[in-house]
């Protein structure tokens, strides 16, 4: 089955800094990768995703790359601001998001003001 | 328009006992999944309805756990003889399904904890 490793598990950051975090999968048939960002003792929402037809998406802060040869994505957030604080999780799907979806292991983001 | 519900909120039960969980969709969502999420921990999938198909139970950890989903809307989720380690954060989420975007939409959750 698919695995997802996520790094680093915990990354404070400048605020107005940029913040990196990076997720690798095994399975080569996965082509739906989401993020989602939940915050303390709220349920996890997407922020942005990506198929694998495409190597970047780009939301205003947000960015996402993709690299199917090495089986690897991440996550760009530019301009950090103290509401970006919150854990993030990587996630990898096949058949374009409708199977189930296996996580990375969060990312613990923190805003230093 | 609503986003997916879940109740309750919060379950204290003892150790033993059976307890159930509901998940409601969002309406017009053909595709309705579980997850637990242990404390401070990721998501773990459990079991996904899509339409009439047979559901995928692959992630379901024993025969303690059961999912159920009627009328293609609701689902329940029942953990019989509930242990400790199945405390923990019970996540529904729902998409559109049948090949259109799969967008996972989440629950607030119910926070199962075992005594």
């Amino acid at each position: 089955g698919e695995n997802v490793e996520q790094h680093p598990s915990t990354l404070s950051v400048q605020e107005g800094d940029s913040a990196v975090i990076k997720c690798t999968y095994s399975d080569s048939a996965s082509n739906y990768f989401p993020w989602y960002k939940q915050e303390l003792g709220k349920r996890p929402q997407l922020i942005i995703d990506i198929r694998s037809n495409v190597g970047e998406k780009k939301d205003q802060r947000i960015a996402v790359t993709l690299n199917k040869t090495a089986k690897h994505f991440s996550l760009h957030i530019t301009e950090t601001q103290p509401e970006d604080s919150a854990v993030y999780f990587c996630a990898a799907s096949t058949n374009f998001g409708n199977e189930k979806l296996t996580f990375g292991t969060g990312t613990r983001l923190t805003i230093i003001p | 328009g609503a986003g997916v519900s879940q109740s309750p909120s919060n379950k204290v039960t003892e150790k033993g006992k059976d307890v159930e969980l509901r998940c409601d969709p969002i309406s017009g969502h053909t595709a309705l999944y579980w997850y637990r999420q242990s404390l401070g921990q990721g998501l773990e999938f459990l079991i996904y309805f899509q339409g009439n198909s047979a559901p995928d139970k692959s992630g379901l950890p024993s025969d303690r756990f059961s999912a159920e989903r009627t009328g293609g809307s609701v689902s329940t989720l029942t953990i019989q003889r509930t242990q400790q380690e199945d405390s923990a954060v019970y996540l529904c989420a729902s998409s559109l399904g049948g090949g259109v975007s799969g967008e996972q939409y989440f629950g607030p959750g119910t926070r199962l904890t075992v005594t």
